[in-house]
Protein backbone atom coordinates (compact mmCIF):
# COMPACT_ATOMS: atom_id res chain seq x y z
CA UNK A 1 0.00 0.00 0.00
CA UNK A 2 1.32 3.28 -0.92
CA UNK A 3 1.98 5.75 2.18
CA UNK A 4 1.53 9.34 2.14
CA UNK A 5 3.56 11.12 -0.73
CA UNK A 6 4.39 14.95 -1.55
CA UNK A 7 5.42 17.22 -4.06
CA UNK A 8 7.69 18.82 -4.72
CA UNK A 9 10.19 17.79 -1.76
CA UNK A 10 11.87 20.98 -2.14
CA UNK A 11 11.00 24.65 -3.11
CA UNK A 12 13.04 27.66 -3.22
CA UNK A 13 11.52 30.78 -3.85
CA UNK A 14 11.11 34.32 -3.74
CA UNK A 15 9.44 36.54 -1.72
CA UNK A 16 6.01 37.73 -3.50
CA UNK A 17 5.89 34.51 -5.69
CA UNK A 18 3.61 31.98 -5.80
CA UNK A 19 3.78 28.29 -4.60
CA UNK A 20 1.30 25.05 -4.52
CA UNK A 21 2.05 22.32 -2.39
CA UNK A 22 0.41 19.23 -3.22
CA UNK A 23 -0.51 15.64 -1.37
CA UNK A 24 -1.65 12.40 -1.87
CA UNK A 25 -3.29 10.68 1.14
CA UNK A 26 -3.31 6.84 1.61
CA UNK A 27 -6.16 5.66 -0.62
CA UNK A 28 -9.73 5.49 0.90
CA UNK A 29 -8.67 7.52 3.87
CA UNK A 30 -11.46 10.81 4.31
CA UNK A 31 -9.30 12.78 6.35
CA UNK A 32 -6.80 14.60 5.20
CA UNK A 33 -4.57 17.32 7.38
CA UNK A 34 -2.36 19.72 6.44
CA UNK A 35 0.93 21.19 9.10
CA UNK A 36 3.97 23.17 9.05
CA UNK A 37 6.92 23.46 11.06
CA UNK A 38 8.87 26.29 10.92
CA UNK A 39 12.94 26.63 11.48
CA UNK A 40 13.19 25.84 15.93
CA UNK A 41 9.59 25.47 16.49
CA UNK A 42 7.02 22.37 17.30
CA UNK A 43 4.98 20.89 14.33
CA UNK A 44 1.70 22.85 14.14
CA UNK A 45 -2.08 22.19 12.71
CA UNK A 46 -2.81 24.24 9.72
CA UNK A 47 -6.08 22.20 8.65
CA UNK A 48 -8.27 19.47 8.34
CA UNK A 49 -10.02 17.79 5.06
CA UNK A 50 -13.02 15.27 5.74
CA UNK A 51 -13.30 14.02 2.34
CA UNK A 52 -13.42 17.52 0.30
CA UNK A 53 -15.15 19.54 3.09
CA UNK A 54 -12.74 21.95 5.63
CA UNK A 55 -13.54 20.45 8.74
CA UNK A 56 -11.05 22.83 10.68
CA UNK A 57 -8.91 25.31 9.13
CA UNK A 58 -8.30 27.31 12.62
CA UNK A 59 -4.52 26.52 12.00
CA UNK A 60 -4.51 28.47 8.67
CA UNK A 61 -1.90 31.79 8.76
CA UNK A 62 -3.41 33.94 7.08
CA UNK A 63 -5.74 34.75 3.79
CA UNK A 64 -2.55 34.14 1.88
CA UNK A 65 -2.70 30.32 2.37
CA UNK A 66 -5.26 28.50 0.26
CA UNK A 67 -5.71 25.09 0.56
CA UNK A 68 -8.37 22.42 -1.49
CA UNK A 69 -9.11 18.97 -1.65
CA UNK A 70 -11.14 18.54 -5.07
CA UNK A 71 -13.30 15.32 -5.18
CA UNK A 72 -11.81 14.22 -1.85
CA UNK A 73 -8.90 12.46 -3.22
CA UNK A 74 -5.87 15.08 -3.17
CA UNK A 75 -4.94 18.18 -1.83
CA UNK A 76 -3.27 21.18 -2.71
CA UNK A 77 -1.97 24.08 -0.36
CA UNK A 78 -1.13 27.57 -2.16
CA UNK A 79 0.69 30.33 -0.84
CA UNK A 80 -0.24 33.69 -2.64
CA UNK A 81 2.21 35.82 -2.47
CA UNK A 82 4.63 33.95 -0.11
CA UNK A 83 6.72 35.74 2.52
CA UNK A 84 9.66 35.09 4.42
CA UNK A 85 8.34 33.39 7.44
CA UNK A 86 6.18 30.72 5.33
CA UNK A 87 9.76 29.29 5.01
CA UNK A 88 9.60 25.66 6.55
CA UNK A 89 8.73 22.11 6.40
CA UNK A 90 5.29 21.45 5.17
CA UNK A 91 3.88 18.12 6.10
CA UNK A 92 0.86 16.43 5.53
CA UNK A 93 -1.19 13.61 7.02
CA UNK A 94 -4.24 11.00 6.33
CA UNK A 95 -6.17 8.78 8.41
CA UNK A 96 -9.56 6.92 8.51
CA UNK A 97 -10.65 7.84 11.86
CA UNK A 98 -9.74 11.37 13.06
CA UNK A 99 -10.34 11.05 16.77
CA UNK A 100 -9.09 7.57 17.41
CA UNK A 101 -6.85 6.45 14.23
CA UNK A 102 -3.41 6.97 13.56
CA UNK A 103 -2.06 9.72 11.34
CA UNK A 104 -0.26 8.83 8.33
CA UNK A 105 2.63 11.34 7.61
CA UNK A 106 3.92 12.48 4.18
CA UNK A 107 8.05 13.12 3.90
CA UNK A 108 7.31 16.85 3.87
CA UNK A 109 7.80 19.63 1.36
CA UNK A 110 10.90 21.81 2.26
CA UNK A 111 9.50 25.15 1.37
CA UNK A 112 12.46 28.17 1.10
CA UNK A 113 11.50 31.96 0.58
CA UNK A 114 14.27 34.16 -0.43
CA UNK B 1 -2.59 27.89 26.99
CA UNK B 2 -3.07 23.98 26.61
CA UNK B 3 1.04 22.90 25.93
CA UNK B 4 2.40 20.13 25.39
CA UNK B 5 6.19 19.87 26.48
CA UNK B 6 9.16 18.00 25.89
CA UNK B 7 12.38 18.72 26.92
CA UNK B 8 14.09 20.07 23.96
CA UNK B 9 17.41 19.59 24.57
CA UNK B 10 19.05 16.21 22.92
CA UNK B 11 19.58 12.96 24.93
CA UNK B 12 22.69 11.65 24.73
CA UNK B 13 22.77 7.67 25.86
CA UNK B 14 24.60 4.70 25.78
CA UNK B 15 24.00 1.93 23.40
CA UNK B 16 21.91 -0.70 25.58
CA UNK B 17 20.82 1.67 28.17
CA UNK B 18 17.37 2.65 28.52
CA UNK B 19 16.26 5.82 27.23
CA UNK B 20 13.43 7.54 28.93
CA UNK B 21 12.20 10.32 27.49
CA UNK B 22 9.20 13.26 28.89
CA UNK B 23 6.24 14.81 27.65
CA UNK B 24 4.46 17.21 30.41
CA UNK B 25 1.04 19.11 29.52
CA UNK B 26 -0.62 21.63 30.91
CA UNK B 27 -3.74 23.54 31.53
CA UNK B 28 -5.44 20.19 29.73
CA UNK B 29 -6.39 16.75 30.45
CA UNK B 30 -6.17 14.42 27.25
CA UNK B 31 -8.03 11.64 26.73
CA UNK B 32 -4.65 10.12 25.30
CA UNK B 33 -1.27 10.94 24.33
CA UNK B 34 0.50 9.79 21.10
CA UNK B 35 4.29 9.09 20.49
CA UNK B 36 6.03 9.50 17.01
CA UNK B 37 9.02 9.28 15.84
CA UNK B 38 10.94 11.35 13.44
CA UNK B 39 14.10 11.23 11.23
CA UNK B 40 15.37 13.75 9.11
CA UNK B 41 13.92 14.62 6.16
CA UNK B 42 10.67 12.53 6.65
CA UNK B 43 7.63 13.06 8.28
CA UNK B 44 6.75 11.60 12.02
CA UNK B 45 6.17 7.70 11.84
CA UNK B 46 3.27 6.50 14.99
CA UNK B 47 4.72 4.71 17.47
CA UNK B 48 2.59 4.23 20.21
CA UNK B 49 -1.28 5.94 21.69
CA UNK B 50 -1.80 5.56 25.43
CA UNK B 51 -5.26 6.28 27.00
CA UNK B 52 -5.70 8.09 29.73
CA UNK B 53 -7.38 5.63 32.43
CA UNK B 54 -4.31 3.00 30.58
CA UNK B 55 -0.58 3.83 33.21
CA UNK B 56 1.23 1.95 30.43
CA UNK B 57 1.71 0.39 27.57
CA UNK B 58 4.25 -1.51 25.45
CA UNK B 59 5.41 -2.92 22.04
CA UNK B 60 8.61 -4.56 21.61
CA UNK B 61 11.24 -2.62 23.33
CA UNK B 62 9.47 0.49 23.69
CA UNK B 63 7.08 1.32 26.90
CA UNK B 64 4.85 4.79 27.37
CA UNK B 65 3.16 5.28 30.68
CA UNK B 66 0.56 7.81 31.45
CA UNK B 67 0.38 9.64 34.91
CA UNK B 68 -2.79 12.14 34.94
CA UNK B 69 -1.73 13.04 38.63
CA UNK B 70 1.73 14.54 37.24
CA UNK B 71 0.40 15.63 34.25
CA UNK B 72 3.04 13.46 32.31
CA UNK B 73 4.01 10.62 29.85
CA UNK B 74 7.26 8.95 30.04
CA UNK B 75 8.81 6.84 26.98
CA UNK B 76 11.25 4.28 27.26
CA UNK B 77 13.32 2.36 24.85
CA UNK B 78 14.82 -0.42 26.39
CA UNK B 79 18.28 -1.84 25.29
CA UNK B 80 18.34 0.97 23.25
CA UNK B 81 20.38 0.89 19.33
CA UNK B 82 21.90 2.93 16.90
CA UNK B 83 19.09 3.10 15.04
CA UNK B 84 16.64 4.36 17.56
CA UNK B 85 18.61 7.72 17.36
CA UNK B 86 15.60 9.78 16.02
CA UNK B 87 13.57 12.97 17.13
CA UNK B 88 10.54 11.64 19.29
CA UNK B 89 7.55 13.64 19.29
CA UNK B 90 4.92 13.45 21.93
CA UNK B 91 1.15 14.62 20.43
CA UNK B 92 -2.39 15.32 21.94
CA UNK B 93 -5.72 15.67 20.01
CA UNK B 94 -7.16 19.59 20.46
CA UNK B 95 -9.80 19.92 22.30
CA UNK B 96 -12.57 20.23 18.96
CA UNK B 97 -13.98 17.67 17.79
CA UNK B 98 -11.59 17.11 15.14
CA UNK B 99 -8.32 14.76 14.26
CA UNK B 100 -6.14 18.12 14.91
CA UNK B 101 -2.76 17.14 16.37
CA UNK B 102 -1.29 19.08 18.98
CA UNK B 103 2.72 18.09 19.27
CA UNK B 104 5.83 18.93 21.41
CA UNK B 105 9.11 20.00 20.38
CA UNK B 106 9.94 16.79 20.02
CA UNK B 107 13.08 15.54 21.73
CA UNK B 108 16.42 13.85 19.77
CA UNK B 109 17.67 10.34 21.02
CA UNK B 110 21.40 9.76 20.35
CA UNK B 111 22.20 6.01 20.99
CA UNK B 112 26.21 5.70 20.85
CA UNK B 113 27.91 2.57 20.31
Amino acid sequence: EAGVTQFPSHSVIEKGQTVTLRCDPISGHDNLYWYRRVMGKEIKFLLHFVKESKQDESGMPNNRFLAERTGGTYSTLKVQPAELEDSGVYFCASSQNPKTDTQYFGPGTRLTVL
Amino acid sequence: SQKIEQNSEALNIQEGKTATLTCNYTNYSPAYLQWYRQDPGRGPVFLLLIRENEKEKRKERLKVTFDTTLKQSLFHITASQPADSATYLCARHGSSNTGKLIFGQGTTLQVKP
